[in-house]
């Protein structure tokens, strides 16, 4: 089984909002992604989870902040996002983390479509 | 410099014709690896395949094959008699055990958009 489920599927915000994305897998990976995507665009990667702990923050502003609480589940925080940042937000997760001499496959979520207002 | 260059932008085909995506990659490391992914409009990446750079072996597995031609950096993906449901955009992507070791950051082409009309 190589599911990654997201929640919401849909979200709607205003800038001055607090919202939460959510990413679990049950697959035991150990790696698990952010990515964020524009329409008509391939998937940017934001951030890299290694064993629980942030490994890459690809310069990704600040009013996004992710946390991971265990090694099933991603969080992504948002506050006082801009009309811009609106877009699908992938999650991903790989069986073994990056820089360990294998490069694993990701799997992806189904996202989570934002619309900032 | 790593790259990816998916040179078609929309493909738009028949139902049972046959269909090439292509795919071209730019990389200095000699140990990387290919992958293909499907993105349907519910917007979900699903994993197609992947090949390391050792493995020159064509791959079929049913109605999709995949030709890796390192002399030509080209690793272009086959639907045989397409269908309806395979309507979709089509991502190459490219991950260099050196260049990305420690990110584990896939360089994606831009995408070919799939139409197969019934």
């Amino acid at each position: 089984d190589t599911e990654v489920t997201q929640t919401p599927k849909h979200l709607v915000m205003g800038m001055t909002n607090k919202k939460s994305l959510k990413c679990e897998q049950h697959m035991g990976h150990r790696a698990m992604y952010w990515y964020k995507q524009k329409a008509k665009k391939p998937p940017e990667l934001m951030f890299v989870y290694s064993y629980e702990k942030l490994s890459i923050n690809e310069s990704v502003p600040s009013r996004f902040s992710p946390e991971c609480p265990n090694s099933s589940l991603l969080n992504l925080h948002l506050h006082a996002l801009q009309p811009e940042d609106s877009a699908l937000y992938l999650c991903a997760s790989s069986p073994r983390s990056p820089g360990q001499g294998l490069q694993e496959t990701q799997y992806f979520g189904p996202g989570t479509r934002l619309l900032v207002l | 410099a790593q790259k990816v260059t998916q040179a078609q932008t929309e493909i738009s085909v028949v139902e049972k014709e046959d269909v090439t995506l292509d795919c071209v990659y730019e990389t200095r490391d000699t140990t990387y690896y290919l992958f293909w992914y499907k993105q349907p409009p519910s917007g979900e990446l699903v994993f197609l395949i992947r090949r390391n750079s050792f493995d020159e072996q064509n791959e079929i597995s049913g109605r999709y094959s995949w030709n890796f031609q390192k002399s030509t950096s080209s690793f272009n993906f086959t639907i045989t008699a397409s269908q309806v449901v395979d309507s979709a955009v089509y991502f190459c992507a490219l991950l260099s055990l050196k260049g990305s070791s420690n990110t584990g950051k896939l360089i994606f082409g831009q995408g070919t958009t799939l139409q197969v009309k019934p």
